[in-house]
């Protein structure tokens, strides 16, 4: 079954630790995207990706980074985590640019 | 500045009766736009969508309705179920591949 999955769903992290994101895709999506959310709030890209080898930034200024290695899998890595970094963290791909398919997203705190 | 704007947090609705949702946008360069629907400790799915070029889309219970001079468009559910309780994000493209999400609308279906 087409999926996309994203690892750890929760996570408790305390400053200045090294974290990385996991995000896969079972469909053979070209397009990724990495979506930052607080509580009540809109989501915001942080990051996307054409394909192997692509990665931009989004609208969303982020200190972390990611890297697309594989055309299914999309990591994003912290490489030193703050409180400002808590949040919620969501994983999409895509066929096309309006039908994105969303992972079940990171929850991160960051103590 | 919000370019999509959803001005009601929450909205409750009796079951069987209509659920309107509301979206304003800023950009008069979208040329389509989104609604994903999203549970708890889930990631958001898409659920219609319209181009500019129209001014209606319907899909079963779902009819998104757009006003390209009040740059508003709603989001009808007749009638509304339980399993609609949820928070419904308005999202809309200006064709660069991205989409710009608004803050959300939590319905509630009351029994």
């Amino acid at each position: 079954e087409a999926d996309i999955y994203q690892t750890p769903r929760y996570l408790v992290i305390g400053t200045g630790k090294k974290i990385t994101l996991e995000c896969s895709q079972t469909m053979g999506h070209d397009k990724m995207y990495w979506y930052q959310q607080d509580p009540g709030m809109e989501l915001h890209l942080i990051h996307y990706s054409y394909g192997v080898n692509s990665t931009e930034k989004g609208d969303l200024s982020s200190e972390s980074t990611v890297s697309r290695i594989r055309t299914e899998h999309f990591p994003l890595t912290l490489e030193s985590a703050r409180p400002s970094h808590t949040s919620q963290y969501l994983c999409a791909s895509s066929l096309n640019p309006y039908e994105q398919f969303f992972g079940p997203g990171t929850r991160l705190t960051v103590l | 500045d919000q370019q999509v704007k959803q001005n009601s947090p929450s909205l409750s609705v009796q079951e069987g009766r209509i659920s309107i949702l509301n979206c304003d946008y800023t950009n008069s360069m979208f040329d389509y736009f989104l609604w994903y629907k999203k549970y708890p400790a889930e990631g958001p799915t898409f659920l219609i969508s319209i181009s500019s070029i129209k001014d209606k889309n319907e899909d079963g219970r779902f009819t998104v309705f757009l006003n390209k001079s009040a740059k508003h468009l709603s989001l009808h559910i007749v009638p509304s179920q339980p399993g609609d309780s949820a928070v419904y994000f308005c999202a809309a493209s200006g064709g660069d591949d991205k989409i710009i999400f608004g803050k959300g609308t939590r319905l509630h279906i009351l029994p």
